[in-house]
């Protein structure tokens, strides 16, 4: 099993739909959580970070459940300039600290 | 300043030669990494300096030499690579080695071994 797993996609969604990404991580110990957003041939940007109370900015919100080890990514209102890929990140420290990144949901917004 | 920035964008080399990547950051970071991506893949851990010591190096081939030669510079130093090498390489910095708030990323060069 992966340390940190993601639906891989592409979700292909028209502009104004919700859509919603999950990320399952293996390691009960982990610690921090986010989504990053890479655009095709650029590096990968902070998107927000996720805590365990939830939280949101503007048209994203992020969610911890640390019960069932998942974090979830939704964008409300989709933009066709929201197209790119997601990544899901989880660092623990257990005998050292590790970051892991999950392998990326890519969505594409139509018009 | 808010950003990381890395040169060229973009490298053509061929096997023989010897280049170098830099990197720069002047957001008062304690930690530097170097991550490889390949097409359609996660980024992947090369190396961490922190403190400008280097603190991980993930079993990287020895045709990749790391270098920091102070807390705001890296540099990766290239020697006889292998077309499989050729890929996106990212350098990023955080507060300190244990990211919690998360990497600020450059925009990477790419590298294309021929």
């Amino acid at each position: 099993r992966k340390e940190v797993e993601q639906d891989p996609g592409p979700f292909n969604v028209p502009e104004g739909a919700t859509v919603a990404f999950n990320c399952t991580y293996s390691n009960s110990a982990s610690q921090s959580f986010f989504w990053y957003r890479q655009d095709c041939r650029k590096e990968p940007k902070l998107l927000m970070s996720v805590y365990s109370s939830g939280n949101e900015d503007g048209r994203f919100t992020a969610q911890l459940n640390r019960a069932s080890q998942y974090i979830s990514l939704l964008i409300r209102d989709s933009k066709l300039s929201d197209s790119a890929t997601y990544l899901c990140v989880v660092n623990y420290n257990t005998g050292g600290f590790k970051t892991i990144f999950g392998a990326g949901t890519r969505l594409f917004v139509k018009a | 300043d808010t950003e990381v920035t890395q040169t060229p964008k973009h490298l053509v080399m061929g096997m023989t030669n010897k280049k170098s990547l830099k990197c720069e950051q002047h957001m008062g970071h304690r930690a530097m990494y170097w991550y490889k991506q390949k097409a359609k893949k996660p980024p992947e851990l090369m190396f961490v300096y922190s403190y400008e010591k280097l603190s991980i190096n993930e079993s990287v081939p020895s045709r990749f030499s790391p270098e920091c030669p102070n807390s705001s510079l890296l540099n990766l130093h290239l020697h006889a690579l292998q077309p499989e090498d050729s890929a996106l390489y990212l350098c990023a910095s955080s507060q300190d080695q244990q990211p919690w708030g998360g990497y600020t990323f450059g925009s990477g060069t790419r590298l294309t071994v021929v």
